[in-house]
C-alpha cells in the first residue's frame, strides 16, 4: 500500500531556532515528492517540488531534501520565524496513472515560540 | 501568488439543505480538484477535472457532485447535506505537467 509518513505530528520550536521535519513514503513508482506550508484555516502553498534526479533544493529558509533509495526526505527550516507556525505537508506523486496521483502525509504541526 | 478563490470561506447549515459550494481560477489552468480534509488528518481527492465538460470521482467516495461548463469555475454540489459532510473542502488547481497545485483558501462547513 502506498503511503506517506511524516513525523514528528508536531513540534515547537523558540523563534530562531533551526529544525527538520521527516518524511517517510513508500510510493512506488515515484515521480516527485513535494512540500506544503498550510497556515490553519487556509489551503496549502508550495514550498519545494523534487524529482527522482534531484536531492536538495531550496526556497528561502526552508531546504528539502531527497534520497530516493531511502525513500525519505526532509525539510529543514532555518532561523525560524513566528510566521512559519503552520502545517507542513509532504506529498508524493507516482508516475503509474495519467492522473499522476498525489499521496499526502497528515503533515507536522509546527508551532514557534517568541 | 494563488489566483483560485473558494467562497464561502465557512457555511453552517442544517441537516437536508442543498449547496453549492463555489471555486473560480484565473490562471487559465485546465486542470482542477476538490480535496476534502479533516483535522489533523491527510487531504482526501473526492473530484477532479481535466478540462470543460471532464469530471471524475475521487479516490474518496463522496456523495456531492461537480460540474465544469467553464475552464475557470468548478463548483462542488451537496444536494442534501448531512452531519458527516462536516470538514473542510479545498479546491486546487494545476497547470500543465500538473506539477504544482494552487490552492484556494478552502470552505469551512458545518452541517448541524
Amino acid at each position: 500500500k502506498n503511503q506517506v509518513e511524516q513525523s514528528p505530528q508536531s513540534l515547537i520550536i523558540l523563534e530562531g531556532k533551526n529544525c527538520t521535519l521527516q518524511c517517510n513514503y513508500t510510493v512506488s513508482p515515484f515521480s516527485n515528492l513535494r512540500w506544503y506550508k498550510q497556515d490553519t484555516g487556509r489551503g496549502p502553498v508550495s514550498l519545494t517540488i523534487m524529482t527522482f534526479s534531484e536531492n536538495t533544493k531550496s526556497n528561502g529558509r526552508y531546504t528539502a531534501t531527497l534520497d530516493a533509495d531511502t525513500k525519505q526526505s526532509s525539510l529543514h527550516i532555518t532561523a525560524s520565524q513566528l510566521s512559519d507556525s503552520a502545517s507542513y505537508i509532504c506529498v508524493v506523486s507516482d508516475r503509474g496513472s495519467t492522473l499522476g496521483r498525489l499521496y499526502f502525509g497528515r503533515g507536522t504541526q509546527l508551532t514557534v515560540w517568541p | 501568488e494563488a489566483d483560485i478563490y473558494q467562497t464561502p470561506r465557512y457555511l453552517v447549515i442544517g441537516t437536508g439543505k442543498k449547496i453549492t459550494l463555489e471555486c473560480s481560477q484565473t490562471m487559465g489552468h485546465d486542470k482542477m480538484y476538490w480535496y476534502q480534509q479533516d483535522p489533523g488528518m491527510e487531504l482526501h481527492l473526492i473530484h477532479y477535472s481535466y478540462g470543460v465538460n471532464s469530471t471524475e470521482k475521487g479516490d474518496l467516495s463522496s456523495e456531492s457532485t461537480v460540474s465544469r461548463i467553464r475552464t475557470e469555475h468548478f463548483p462542488l454540489t451537496l444536494e442534501s447535506a448531512r452531519p458527516s459532510h462536516t470538514s473542510q473542502y479545498l479546491c486546487a488547481s494545476s497547470g500543465i505537467g500538473g506539477e504544482k497545485l494552487f490552492f484556494g483558501s478552502g470552505t469551512q462547513l458545518s452541517v448541524l
